[in-house]
């Protein structure tokens, strides 16, 4: 069992709303992504972090933001949510440094804006 | 474009029998990696090959890769009706180490 932790598992929320997912992992990973998958479709990569004040945008435009001031968290903003903001928002982390090894997931946030 | 893409889309099988899904990919890799997403959860690692490697087994799982035609296979054994989920193959390119994941494939194992 990965120990990587995401909160929360559901949210429903109104447009407008700001909203953070909060992703923890207590395995010491530098590396961390956030991915966002729609129901039955591929994983798209839109943040990862190589460590502490590091952070770039994946290959998925986001209008989210992410922030890595400590090892072990990487929380995902959305400041004003929107219907095309509904999806499920996976996060990630990985040990090796280099050559990309094994990935360990969070259960996933499903956000669903009204 | 993906770099990976599974095939077939979607795989219905019975209890016992063996189940292929294919992965093709674009670029030069380091590494291929599979993962299984049972529904509404995160993601599993089920097997990394690396580009040197051919073949490689584990448990029930047989993965094979031949970078020449820049594809892989996953192969289960002997399914079983828990072995039901959304497999999904994941490639890193040589350049950098940022997985890209391809669509996944649905199997279905009926009891």
């Amino acid at each position: 069992e990965a120990d990587i932790y995401q909160t929360p598992r559901y949210l429903v929320i109104g447009t407008g709303k700001k909203i953070t997912l909060e992703c923890s992992q207590t395995m010491g990973h530098d590396k961390m992504y956030w991915y966002q998958q729609d129901p039955g479709m591929e994983l798209h990569l839109i943040h990862y972090s190589y460590g502490v004040n590091s952070t770039e945008k994946g290959d998925l435009s986001s209008e989210s933001t992410v922030s890595r001031i400590r090892t072990e968290h990487f929380p995902l903003t959305l400041e004003s949510a929107r219907p095309s903001h509904t999806s499920q928002y996976l996060c990630a982390s990985s040990a090796l440094t280099g050559i990309t090894g094994e990935l360990f997931f969070g259960e996933g946030s499903r956000l669903t804006v009204l | 474009s993906q770099q990976g893409e599974e095939d077939p889309q979607a795989l219905s099988i019975q209890e016992g029998e063996n189940a292929t899904m294919n992965c093709s990919y674009k670029t030069s890799i380091n590494n291929l990696q599979w993962y299984r997403q049972n529904s509404g959860r995160g993601l599993v690692h089920l097997i990394l090959i690396r580009s040197n490697e051919r073949e490689k087994h584990s448990g029930r799982l047989r993965v094979t890769l031949d970078t020449s035609k820049k594809s892989s296979s996953l192969l289960i054994t002997a399914s079983r009706a828990a072995d039901t989920a959304s497999y999904f193959c994941a490639t890193d390119g040589t350049s950098g180490s940022r997985l890209t994941f391809g669509e996944g494939t649905q199997l279905t194992v009926n009891p």
